[in-house]
């Protein structure tokens, strides 16, 4: 595997289910990141993360949980979701903080659809 | 609040010609950085090309060049000899303040 991979790539769920986003990368990076990607609106920074420590947290509601227990894997766990949450979620890593000009690299995305 | 528009939702072009999209944001900062990235049909998204604002000279890489007007704070991406593969979602986005800001998109169809 090399880049960014996403898992799973669909996932349905319930209101009430708690499931969970994996992100993987495979280039050393050192700077993780949850997007979420809706219809018709801009990317919203969710999460960042460098050397796995969360440095912005962009008012999300607690009902998504991001963990980082290295530089190389990102999960966000999910729990109680509505069905505005339904959406295209992207991680993306960079060798350094974005703000320094650091190039992101994206995974394709996990589509949800709660229900 | 950092805000970044695109007022071209959607745009065409035949293939071989040039296309500008546009892109305008709101900034306090002085120095910042602004991508633009490409996100092709269900495929991932990538950098098409960075421009630090500092710098006054207009970013280049192959057939992708920028138009960077600091002081309208202006951010256009010109396109030549647009070629097949180049439709795709546009994004302008721009990072200052520990954030990230993304316009919502210019669809590029670019027909044979």
């Amino acid at each position: 595997e090399t880049g960014v991979t996403q898992t799973p790539r669909h996932l349905v769920m319930g209101m009430t289910n708690k499931k969970s986003l994996k992100c993987e990368q495979h280039l050393g990076h050192n700077a993780m990141y949850w997007y979420k990607q809706s219809a018709k609106k801009p990317l919203e920074l969710m999460f960042v993360y460098n050397f796995k420590e969360q440095t912005e947290n962009n008012s999300v509601p607690s009902r998504f949980s991001p963990e980082c227990p290295n530089s190389s894997h990102l999960f966000l766990h999910l729990h109680t979701l509505q069905p505005e949450d339904s959406a295209l979620y992207l991680c993306a890593s960079s060798q350094g903080l974005a703000g320094g000009g650091y190039e992101q690299y994206f995974g394709p995305g996990t589509r949800l659809t709660v229900t | 609040a950092q805000t970044v528009t695109q007022s071209q939702p959607e745009m065409s072009v035949q293939e071989a010609e040039t296309v500008t999209l546009s892109c305008t944001y709101d900034t306090s900062e002085n120095n910042y950085y602004l991508f633009w990235y490409k996100q092709p049909p269900s495929r991932q998204m990538i950098l098409v090309i960075r421009q630090e604002a500092y710098k006054q000279q207009n970013a280049t890489e192959n057939r992708f060049s920028v138009n960077f007007q600091k002081a309208a704070k202006s951010f256009s991406l010109k396109i030549s000899d647009s070629q097949l593969g180049d439709t795709a979602m546009y994004f302008c986005s721009t990072y200052n303040f520990n954030k990230f800001y993304f316009g919502s998109g210019t669809k590029l169809n670019v027909k044979p």
